[in-house]
């Protein structure tokens, strides 16, 4: 069945720095979306990203849809202390399923000031 | 105006016992859903409900049973807790024929003991 992947699983990050996480599925993807997660709250939506190629900017935050549409990668500018928490990408399942996500075991980030 | 909202936040309770957790939506969104989130942050898609009915039901035990008396609400009782079962429950919501991206309730922390 389809596998969507997240790597590293844990980032620790000094304030200031950048960094990226990269999310690959074993099946090209429709679309995919970003949640972030803050320790001991929900996922949040960030992003969803439909069109190969695409890149969406969100202030430090830059979401990229690869090519194939099997990959993503999420890179932070800068890294704030707010950007703590986990941060998640997931695809549909199938094609008409955008609920039922499959979601990537998600990248944790720490941040020391 | 919390948007997904579930009942109870934290729940620890003995194993063999049976215990709901509800979920209502105020978004006016069709679909619903329960995730559950395991101690290594995974999140997996157990249950969704189009309208008050069934379309994804994963492979979980049927001691899990959802209900959705509308489509505002959807309940999960689980009869004869685990240990296993301890969890993360996130209730979540979307509009699917907009392929509107999931919005998450807070969670309903489950401890087994």
């Amino acid at each position: 069945g389809q596998q969507v992947m997240q790597i590293p699983q844990y980032q620790h990050v000094q304030e200031g720095e950048d960094f990226t996480t990269y999310c690959n599925s074993s099946t090209t993807l429709s679309n995919i979306q970003w949640y972030k997660q803050r320790p001991g709250g929900h996922p949040v939506f960030l992003i969803q990203l439909v069109k190969s190629g695409e890149v969406k900017k969100q202030k430090r935050l830059t979401f990229q849809f690869g090519e194939a549409k099997k990959n993503s990668s999420l890179h932070i500018t800068a890294t704030q202390t707010t950007d703590v928490g986990t941060y998640f990408c997931a695809g549909p399942m199938t094609t008409d399923s955008w609920g039922k996500l499959q979601f990537g075991a998600g990248t944790q980030v720490v941040v020391t000031p | 105006d919390t948007a997904v909202s579930q009942t109870p936040k934290y729940l620890v309770t003995q194993m063999g016992n049976d215990k709901s957790i509800k979920c209502e939506q105020n978004l006016g969104h069709d679909t619903m859903y329960w995730y559950k989130q395991d101690s290594k942050k995974f999140l997996k898609i157990m249950f969704s409900y189009n309208n008050k009915e069934l379309i994804i039901n994963e492979t979980v035990p049927n001691r899990f049973s959802p209900k959705s008396p509308d489509k505002a609400h959807l309940n999960l009782h689980i009869n004869s807790l685990e240990l296993g079962d301890s969890a993360v429950y996130f209730c979540a919501s979307n509009d699917r024929g907009r392929r509107d991206t999931i919005y998450f309730g807070e969670g309903s922390w489950l401890t087994v003991v």
